[in-house]
Order: structure tokens, then sequence, then C-alpha cells
């Protein structure tokens, strides 16, 4: 999940194993969602996106789930590499009258060869 | 990183000088954003642009001004740096809605003495 202070939450996974990464959005109003991948001293990087109006999308390698019930959105990577290791954050798009972007403070993902 | 552009990479300033970050890009891209991400916080936006000379606010604009000329530049500018505005900047480009799939450039790590 996201973290609250400076250390980021941290999974780490073998690699070979599917991973999955959490996210809790706050606004019911979000109808738009982003994951990003960001490595070390590099600009964030699009993963894949979602709407609202659906709860799973694939990508290469890559699955979003979205739960509006339980406003969660997790990113599930299958066969993690260890060039998968990164920060990884959602960011979910409120549109309450306009629209704003919001960015979650990231999970560190770790692949051990 | 989708065409776009950040001048300089790293910048040491001193307090109470002006420092202006250039973000341009090749991409023909509509909007345009400019991003600050500090330990702890997630990305958090300053200015962004709709369009040639259409800017606004973002949520962390105090101590920023921003100008868009021409399609492919947008220039952030700290008319006098303080120490809080020590971070890294990113700026990011979309195409089609608003706040939806940013591609963001490398960065800017500015230091403020």
């Amino acid at each position: 999940g996201e973290s609250v202070g400076l250390h980021l939450p941290t999974l780490s996974v073998q690699e070979g194993d599917n991973s999955i990464i959490n996210c809790a959005y706050s606004n019911s109003a979000s109808d738009y969602f982003i994951w990003y991948k960001q490595e070390s001293g590099k600009g964030p990087q699009f993963i894949i996106d979602i709407r609202s109006n659906m709860d799973k999308r694939q990508g290469q390698r890559v699955t979003v789930l979205l739960n509006k019930t339980v406003k969660h959105l997790s990113l599930q990577i299958a066969a993690t590499q260890p060039g998968d290791s990164a920060v990884y954050f959602c960011a979910e798009n409120r549109r309450s009258g306009y629209s704003t972007l919001t960015f979650g403070k990231g999970t560190m993902l770790l692949v051990s060869p | 990183d989708a065409g776009i552009t950040q001048s300089p990479r790293h910048k040491v300033t001193e307090t109470g000088t002006p420092v202006t970050l250039r973000c341009h890009q090749t991409e023909n891209h509509r909007y345009m954003y400019w991003y600050r991400q500090d330990p702890g916080h997630g990305l958090r936006l300053i200015h962004y642009s709709y369009g040639v000379k259409d800017t606004d606010k973002g949520e962390v604009s105090d101590g920023y001004s921003v100008s868009r000329s021409k399609t492919e530049d947008f220039l952030l500018t700290l008319e006098s740096a303080t120490s809080s505005q020590t971070s890294v900047y990113f700026c990011a480009i979309s195409e089609g809605q608003p706040n939806e799939k940013l591609f963001f450039g490398s960065g800017t790590q500015l230091s403020v003495l």
C-alpha cells in the first residue's frame, strides 16, 4: 500500500514470481487511474491506465484491477524480472468540478535474481 | 522520455536568486504540467498549461510562475528561490483529455542553499 512517512513500503520478490502492488484511493468521485514506475534518478514512466467503468485491464505482463466498492487499485506484474525493481505509484483523477490528478507516495519493488 | 527534454538536469543556486527551468517537447501535445517531488510526498502539481498563453495554478504554486509562449516550451520560474524549493522538478505532457496519460521528463534536481 501507500506510505505515510519518508520510508516507502517495500515488496521483495524473487525473479519469476508474480508481484502485486496495492493502492487505496480516497475519493469515490475519481474515475480514472494510472500506474507509474519510477527508477532511481529517472522520471516516472507510464505503465497502464484504467477508467472507472472497467474492473480490469491488461497490458504486457501487467494487469490493473479496480475495486470501486472498497476504493482499491492493484497492479499485478507477471514473471517479475530484476529490471522491474523500482518505485511504483498510482494516481487518481478526481473530477469534482475540475480535473485533479493526485499521486500516491509509492511502493518500492525489489526483485532478487 | 516521450520527446520531453528538461534543462538543466542539475542546478545549485543561492537563496534569493531567480531560477528558470525549461521543458521542451517534440510531441506537439496540448497539455503541459510542472510537478515537484519530495520525500514523503507524492508528486505535487505546481502549474499547468492547456495551450499557448493558457496557464493556471496547481496545488503548490506559491513562489512559482510559468510561461508558455510556444506549444513546445513550458518555463517554470522561481522568482526568488528559497530553501523550501529544493526539490526534484518534473515536467509532463499529455494529449487528449487533461490529466490523463501523462508522460514525464527526466527531471531537474534543484538545490537552493
